[in-house]
């Protein structure tokens, strides 16, 4: 089956350690994106990576890195600098060669900091 | 910049109720408009899309029309049941632009 499998569904962490996030697509997408949710802040952008090796920042980057060597992999890192990293987190993918530019999820990865 | 507001923000109703959700946008040069179901503690499932060019777009109960020129998308639920009770979102895009989305409408149907 194709989709997007973020791992783990569940993660906990003390303060002041880095922790990463998993996210990987066998859609054949070109695009990844990594969203922050809140409850009632809805869904806030972190980064986004268009194309393999490259990714650009979102509205809310601080305290947060990417990288994308692979198509298929865009792994987010919430280092100790993010003041508030307690959240849910949600990746998509959309294929960016042609319309209608869809965009899909993933199941999310609640992170708690403690 | 594009913004998107979803009225109302929570929406409680009996079961069998036809429903409207309202999802409005500021710049109508978009290029297609996306509605999603969130369910508690889950990512996001895709629903319909509609293309600018598109007027609506069904699935099922489910009906979500687009006219540009007032910058409104509405998703029509025909016959609500319980297991329709999600959060409901709409994200508005341009065509080589990031995605911007409402906050969502908390939907319940109660037995």
């Amino acid at each position: 089956d194709g989709g997007i499998t973020q791992s783990p569904k569940y993660l906990f962490r003390k303060e002041g350690q880095n922790v990463t996030l998993s996210c990987e697509q066998n859609l054949n997408h070109d695009a990844m994106y990594w969203y922050r949710q809140d409850p009632g802040q809805g869904l806030r952008l972190i980064y986004y990576s268009q194309i393999v090796n490259d990714f650009q920042k979102g509205d809310i980057a601080e305290g947060y890195s990417v990288s994308r060597e692979k198509k298929e992999s865009f792994p987010l890192t919430v280092t100790s600098a993010q003041k508030n990293p307690t959240a849910f987190y949600l990746c998509a993918s959309s294929i960016e060669t042609t319309g209608p530019y869809e965009q899909y999820f993933g199941p999310g990865t609640r992170l708690t900091v403690t | 910049k594009q913004e998107v507001t979803q009225i109302p923000a929570a929406l409680s109703v009996p079961e069998g109720e036809n429903l409207v959700l309202n999802c409005s946008f500021t710049d109508s040069a978009i290029y297609n408009l996306q509605w999603f179901r969130q369910d508690p503690g889950k990512g996001l499932t895709s629903l319909l899309l509609i293309q600018s060019s598109q007027r609506e777009q069904t699935s099922g109960r489910l009906n979500a029309s687009l006219d540009k020129s007032s910058g409104r998308s509405t998703l029509y639920i025909a016959a609500s049941q319980p297991g329709d009770s999600a959060t409901y979102l709409c994200a508005v895009r341009r065509s080589s632009y990031i995605p911007t989305f409402g906050r969502g409408t908390s939907l319940i149907v109660h037995p």
